[in-house]
Formats: structure tokens, sequence, C-alpha cells
């Protein structure tokens, strides 16, 4: 079936590190790929979204290119921030509709000053 | 738009009890989804619905669980004679019925079966 693997956190970075957290999907058809993030103490938001190979996400100074020849939708950011501290979460839709998401397991994200 | 809410935020109960969670979608979302989240994973799918018709069911969906959306707007689910494994934080996303469209996700109700 479906699924998205993300590698395994937590990740410790100082503040104005690189960022990249590796996500990479197995599904049949054209789905469309997606980085949620969930911040302490809150419900899971939308950080972006591709809808089709070579389509880049970007929102809040992250990024992510949706790479069909690697199945891959790697997330990264170039500078990160304290206020980035959160758990990120790689998912995709199956059919490139609107259909119940398929999440990865999550990567635990701590920026320290 | 305020947000796709649910309440409870927080459910303790003893192990054979039924419990009820309650899911308030954004206004005019004709999609509803429910997913479990535990510790250490990420949400996984139990059930949908487009406006009052429930779309499909997880395997992870049991026949103690069960959910609804009568006038499809609120959805609820039941767990019935609830047990250790039920734990979790539960979750509930909306969206429009439109191509790709984002699913907004609520707080979640977060529950413990001693």
């Amino acid at each position: 079936g479906d699924s998205v693997t993300q590698m395994e956190g937590p990740v410790t970075l100082s503040e104005e590190a690189c960022l990249t957290i590796n996500c990479t999907y197995t599904a049949t058809g054209y789905p469309s790929l997606f980085w949620y993030v969930q911040y302490p103490g809150e419900g899971l938001q939308l950080l972006l979204k591709a809808t089709k190979a070579d389509d880049k996400g970007s929102n809040k100074g992250f990024e992510a290119t949706y790479r069909k020849e690697t199945t891959s939708f790697h997330l990264e950011k170039g500078s990160v921030q304290v206020s980035d501290s959160a758990v990120y979460f790689c998912a995709l839709t199956p059919n490139s509709g609107n259909t119940p998401l398929v999440f990865g397991k999550g990567t635990r994200l701590s920026v320290i000053a | 738009d305020t947000g796709v809410s649910q309440n409870p935020r927080h459910k303790i109960t003893k192990r054979g009890q039924n419990v009820t969670f309650r899911c308030d979608p954004i206004s005019e979302h004709n999609r509803l989804y429910w997913y479990r989240q535990t510790l250490g994973q990420g949400p996984e799918f139990l059930t949908y619905f487009q406006n009052e018709a429930q779309l499909e069911k997880s395997r992870l969906l049991s026949d103690r669980f069960s959910a609804e959306r009568p006038k499809g707007s609120f959805s609820t689910l039941e767990i019935q004679r609830t047990e250790q494994g039920d734990s979790a934080m539960y979750l509930c996303a909306s969206s429009l019925d439109a191509g790709t469209d984002t699913q907004y996700f609520g707080p979640g109700t977060r529950l413990t079966v001693l």
C-alpha cells in the first residue's frame, strides 16, 4: 500500500543552521505531497504542499520539491530559528485528490539558541 | 472562520466504558476526516465523510468504533467498551470537496483509558 518514510529524529540544531528532513514515499498513481507541522501544544498545520512532479512548495522559509524520479519530498530551510522547534510530518494523498492523508512517523526538531 | 473544533479536549475513562467525541468542521466544508495518533507516531486514518455519507472506513476501525455525521455538519465518534489500547489522540480534519484542497485539523481529543 501507499506509505511515507521520513528520517528518524530527534534532530537538534543551533539557530541559523541549515535543515534537511528527508522524506520518501511509495504510491501508485500520482499522489499529492504535504508537509504538516505540529508546534508544542497545538494542532497539525499545513506547512506546504506540491501536487505534481517538479512542483516546489514553500512557506515561512521552508521549501520542498516533488521529485518523482527519486520518490522524494525533502524539507529544507536555510536558517532555522528557535521558533521552528516542532514535529514535522510528511504526508501524501494517494491519488492526487481529496482523499485521506497517509502520514510518516514525524521528525522532532529542536533548535537551540 | 473559527477553525475545526473538537470536544472534549481531554477524556479519562475506565476500561469498558463508552466514550463519545464531537467534531465541528469549518463551515461549508463538506468533507470530514477522523484520524488517530499515538505517541511517537504519525496520524492514522480512521474514517471520512462527504456530507452525511460515510465514504471509507479503515481496517483500524473495529466494530467497537462508530462514527456519524447525521446532518452533514458536525460529526461524532463513539468508542464502546474502551480498552487501554484505545488511548490516543483523536484528530478531526475538514476540507472542501475540491481536488487537492487542504485538510484543516482540529486540536484533537486526548483519550486516556485506565
